[in-house]
């Protein structure tokens, strides 16, 4: 158990349907990220929160919306996805600490059809 | 922006002898150093972290040490086990950013 837990494990959707990822962390950190894992490729970065406030986009098309209620939840809705979406998305959390880990989950393995 | 680089990308290695991974950063204000281990069907897990106020730490069989002057960094486990077969990331990470930058992975095979 890592202490942050993503919802769905796996998900296929086609092109045109719309979902949502889900992200909870319980460690009391006020931070949270998403990450996009493909193969052969570095973990890029896509969003971060600090305090429910949005303080990194680095350049992810529109068709990728995050959303944090709380520090402790992070959603990623999805819509209108692409074949080359199709990727593991890692979520993960920290203190607003800048010298503290990242807490990761195990990710949701996205097929896009 | 930062930049990190991680060689090798893939590593095999006999049981019982050593593995060692070396990153390079190219942001010299960075001072913070962790690396994960990534299992099959898992995220990454933290399995040691290194601040720029020191230049070497140990845990165990797994040790870092950090070169400040030449931007280095490295990951060294001794007597490997078959466990310790994974992906391995190197990152950084400076206190004005929230980014980490994660480096490309070294995959770690350990050989019976």
């Amino acid at each position: 158990e890592t202490g942050v837990t993503q919802t769905p494990r796996h998900l296929v959707m086609g092109m045109t349907n719309k979902k949502s990822l889900k992200c909870e962390q319980h460690l009391g950190h006020n931070a949270m990220y998403w990450y996009k894992q493909s193969a052969k490729k570095p973990l890029e970065l896509m969003f971060v929160y600090n305090f429910k406030e949005q303080t990194e986009n680095n350049s992810v098309p529109s068709r990728f919306s995050p959303e944090c209620p709380n520090s402790s939840h992070l959603f990623l809705h999805l819509h209108t996805l692409q074949p080359e979406d199709s990727a593991l998305y890692l979520c993960a959390s920290r203190l607003d600490d800048r010298n503290s880990p990242l807490h990761f989950g195990n990710g949701t393995r996205l097929t896009v059809t | 922006g930062e930049n990190v680089e991680q060689h090798p990308s893939t590593l095999s290695v006999q049981e019982g002898d050593s593995a060692v991974i070396k990153c390079t950063y190219s942001d010299s204000a960075s001072n913070y150093f962790p690396w994960y281990k990534q299992e099959l069907g898992k995220g990454p897990q933290l399995i040691i972290d290194i601040r720029s106020n020191v230049g070497e730490k140990k845990d165990q069989r797994i040790a870092v040490t950090l070169n400040k002057t030449a931007k280095h960094f490295s990951l060294h486990i001794t007597e490997t086990q078959p466990e310790d077969s994974a992906v391995y990331f190197c990152a950084a990470c400076h206190s004005s950013a929230s980014k980490i930058i994660f480096g490309s992975g070294t995959r770690l095979s350990i050989r019976p």
